[in-house]
Order: structure tokens, then sequence, then C-alpha cells
């Protein structure tokens, strides 16, 4: 089984603070994901990484960095945290670049931004 | 870059079947997903549609029609557990993997 994992379910920091949001799969996938899920607009895509060390801006990657040092891990940097910040925060992979293939989730990270 | 609508919420009694609708509009169109999410979980993968036509796996099936830019799920014989959001996901040409995701769809399903 795919395993996608998060580094906190639930977290709370404030305005103003640098937050570290991180992701590791186990299957040796290429791609990876950040998403942030709000209520009424979905899965929006903040960045994308399709091998180590790269890194593509997805729809909305203003007030956001990622990094990808390994090809297991990769992190989610809010450079400083803001109120509508505020998101439930979800981590994907999938294996290449097949039409076909599925991306398999992380549990998400609920991060309240005070 | 790409419209992908779906409605809100949907409420059905168990054991009836409930039909959710997805249009899209894409410039390349290169397959359609349907993903479950139960609340406080992650999204868990459902179907793969690139073709015309139903596709079935057990009690859920999905339809796709590229002309028409519309694809819907099927859920037969509701179960409480089917109570979840429903999200239409659609991959764009060139890919590199992306997908781009409806708002989603609640369904309720009432005993």
């Amino acid at each position: 089984d795919v395993k996608v994992t998060q580094s906190s379910r639930y977290l709370v920091k404030r305005t103003g603070e640098k937050v570290f949001l991180e992701c590791v799969q186990d299957m040796d996938h290429e791609n990876m994901f950040w998403y942030r899920q709000d209520p009424g607009l979905g899965l929006r895509l903040i960045y994308f990484s399709y091998d180590v060390k790269m890194k593509e801006k997805g729809d909305i990657p203003e007030g956001y960095s990622v990094s990808r040092e390994k090809k297991e891990r990769f992190s989610l940097i809010l450079e400083s945290a803001s109120t509508n910040q505020t998101s439930m925060y979800l981590c994907a992979s999938s294996p290449g670049t097949g039409a076909w293939e599925t991306q398999y989730f992380g549990p998400g990270t609920r991060l309240l931004v005070l | 870059g790409q419209n992908i609508d779906q409605p809100t919420e949907m409420t059905a009694t168990e054991g009836a079947i409930v039909q959710i609708n997805c249009t899209y509009q894409t410039s390349g169109f290169n397959g359609l997903f349907w993903y479950q999410q139960h609340a406080g979980e992650a999204p868990t993968f459902l179907s793969y549609n690139v073709l015309d036509g139903l596709e079935e796996k057990g009690r859920f099936s999905s339809f796709l029609s590229r002309s028409k830019g519309y694809s819907y799920l099927l859920l037969k014989e509701l179960q409480m557990k089917d109570s979840a959001s429903y999200l239409c996901a659609v991959r764009e040409n060139p890919s590199w993997g992306k997908l781009q995701f409806g708002a989603g769809t609640q369904v309720v399903v009432t005993p």
C-alpha cells in the first residue's frame, strides 16, 4: 500500500511565524504535490515537484515556498504565516506522468493561524 | 485553465441510487478522476475515465462524454458509509501528473 504521511494533523501558529509542513511518501514516486482545501473552493494546487530539487508553481503559490531535497520528502514552507493561510493542507504523490496514474493523498494538516 | 462544476450537495436514502454530475471545460483533456473523501480524511481514488463510456466497479460506476465535457459518478444501493464528499478532477495535457479539482459534492445518505 502506498503511504503518504504528514508531520502533523493539527497545528496552531501565530501571524508572522515561519511554518514548516512535512510530507513523506514511501513508494518511490516521482511527483509530489501540495494542495490547500477550503470549503466551497475544493483542492487548489500550491506547488508541485516532478523530481528531486525541481519545483513548479501551482495555481496559488503566493506566500508559500517548497523544498524537495530527497525524493521521498516534500516540504511546504509558509515564510510568514497570515490568517488567510488558515486551511487544510493536503500532500499527495503519484508515480510518474502517465495520464492514468492517480494521486495518493496524505491525511492532511489542519493549520490555524491566529 | 479549466472550469469544473459539480453540485454542492445531494441527499438520498439508504438503498437508493444517486448520480453526481461533473462538467468541465479544458484546452487539452487527458483523463477524469473521481475521488471519495470522508470528513477529516484524505481523498481516495474511485475511478478513472479517459475514453467515452461507462466504467463499472461494483456499486460505483463512472461515465464520460468527452464531446460534451461531462461525466457522472453513479452510486447504487447506497449505504450509510457512502456519506462523503465526492471530488471530480480533470487532467490536462501536458500534465506533469497535475489534476484540477472541482469543489466537491457532499452526499448525505439518510436512513
